[in-house]
This record gives C-alpha cells, sequence and structure tokens, in this order.
C-alpha cells in the first residue's frame, strides 16, 4: 500500500483558513489522492479527491504539487464543526488483498478554536 | 445523513457468540466495504464486495466472514467472538470499486463483547 505522512494533529482559529499537509513520497502515477474526515462518534465522511489537478468543492480545496509527493487540503473558513480527524489516502489501481482501497492512517486531529 | 444504513447500531454479546452486523447501501450503489475501528488500531480494512463478488481483503479474521446479497446489502458474520472484537464496524458503499470514487460511510455498529 503506498503510504502518507501526516502531522498528528494541528489547531486553528474559528473563520480562519487551514492547510493540513500530507506527504507521499512513493506515490505512482495512477494513484488517487482521496481526503476523508472523522468527526466524534461518527463514520468517516468523504471530503475530497485528486488526481493531478488542484480540485475544489464545496468542502475544501486540494492542492497538489507538481510533482505529486505532496498535497494541502484546505478549508477556507474553518468552523467548530470541521474539529475532526483528518485522513490523506493514496487509492492504488492494484487488485489482490487490500490494494485499491481506502486504507486509513492515523491522520491529523484538527482542534478548532473559537 | 450517508444513505448508508446500518443494523443495529448497538449491540452487546458474550463471548464465544457469534452475531451479524447488517449494512443497506446507498441506492445504486454496488461495492460494500466493512471496516473495524478500535480505540488502539484505528480503522482497518476487513473486506469489499462488488456486485455479489468478494474483490478486496484486508485484515479480517478467519472467524469473520461476510457476503454482499443479490439486493446488494451486505452482511458481516463474527462468531466466536472475544472481547477483542469488541469495537466500532462501519460500512461503506460506492457505486463502482474504482480508485477515483467516493465511499459513503455508515454510522456503525457499536460491539461490546462481554
Amino acid at each position: 500500500d503506498a503510504k502518507t505522512t501526516q502531522p498528528n494533529s494541528m489547531e486553528s482559529n474559528e473563520e480562519e483558513p487551514v492547510h493540513l499537509p500530507c506527504n507521499h513520497s512513493t506515490i505512482s502515477g495512477t494513484d488517487y489522492i482521496h481526503w476523508y474526515r472523522q468527526l466524534p462518534s461518527q463514520g468517516p465522511e468523504y471530503v475530497i479527491h485528486g488526481l493531478t489537478s488542484n480540485v475544489n468543492n464545496r468542502m475544501a480545496s486540494l492542492a497538489i504539487a507538481e510533482d505529486r509527493k505532496s498535497s494541502t487540503l484546505i478549508l477556507h473558513r474553518a468552523t467548530l464543526r470541521d474539529a475532526a480527524v483528518y485522513y490523506c489516502i493514496l487509492r492504488d489501481e492494484g487488485y489482490g488483498g487490500s490494494q485499491g482501497n481506502l486504507i486509513f492512517g492515523k491522520g491529523t486531529k484538527l482542534s478548532v478554536k473559537p | 445523513d450517508s444513505g448508508v444504513t446500518q443494523t443495529p447500531k448497538h449491540l452487546i454479546t458474550a463471548t464465544g457468540q457469534r452475531v451479524t452486523l447488517r449494512c443497506s447501501p446507498r441506492s445504486g450503489d454496488l461495492s460494500v466495504y466493512w471496516y473495524q475501528q478500535s480505540l488502539d488500531q484505528g480503522l482497518q480494512f476487513l473486506i469489499q464486495y462488488y456486485n455479489g463478488e468478494e474483490r478486496a481483503k484486508g485484515n479480517i479474521l478467519e472467524r469473520f466472514s461476510a457476503q454482499q446479497f443479490p439486493d446488494l446489502h451486505s452482511e458481516l458474520n463474527l462468531s466466536s467472538l472475544e472481547l477483542g472484537d469488541s469495537a466500532l464496524y462501519f460500512c461503506a458503499s460506492s457505486w463502482s470499486a474504482g480508485t477515483d470514487t467516493e465511499a459513503f460511510f455508515g454510522q456503525g455498529t457499536r460491539l461490546t463483547v462481554v
């Protein structure tokens, strides 16, 4: 499984932008970069995903480095509801075992201060 | 609401027993995934089904089994339960098995083995 590295925790102030980094130096050309988050006592929630180009949706933006070895999830205005564990996941095209699936690491725990 | 329904929400059972967890995917989704989340292990991928067929297998114990039925709902069977099987079990679904597809998670079944 392709691996990602994320900071264990980050803090943000409410209504300020948040940049959550993810390193994936061993990414291959067909790996998609997925972000999910898990709020306390809830199931994981899809946030955004991309392959090469930057992506935007109603929840967040995903900035992907030109060499694809890192990416950044951007929350434009953090709210208290954004306090969660954020997971950066590489999903590859492999078959067999757990390849091709969403393999969760430890993620980044985001705290949002009012 | 993700559209993925898991039942029951809570389950308490004794060691050595067998339980069945049920998952109804979002309408139109063909792929179902099962995950286990315990405090010390994080989110562990167990197994994936696509249109009734097993597609990928992760860290699933031999005491555990799953299947996806023709109506696309899925069941996870846990037998000879041990205290260490106490965890949250999440089901997720996606419309395809492709790596560029987002998955939607249910709220989970909390299993307590006493």
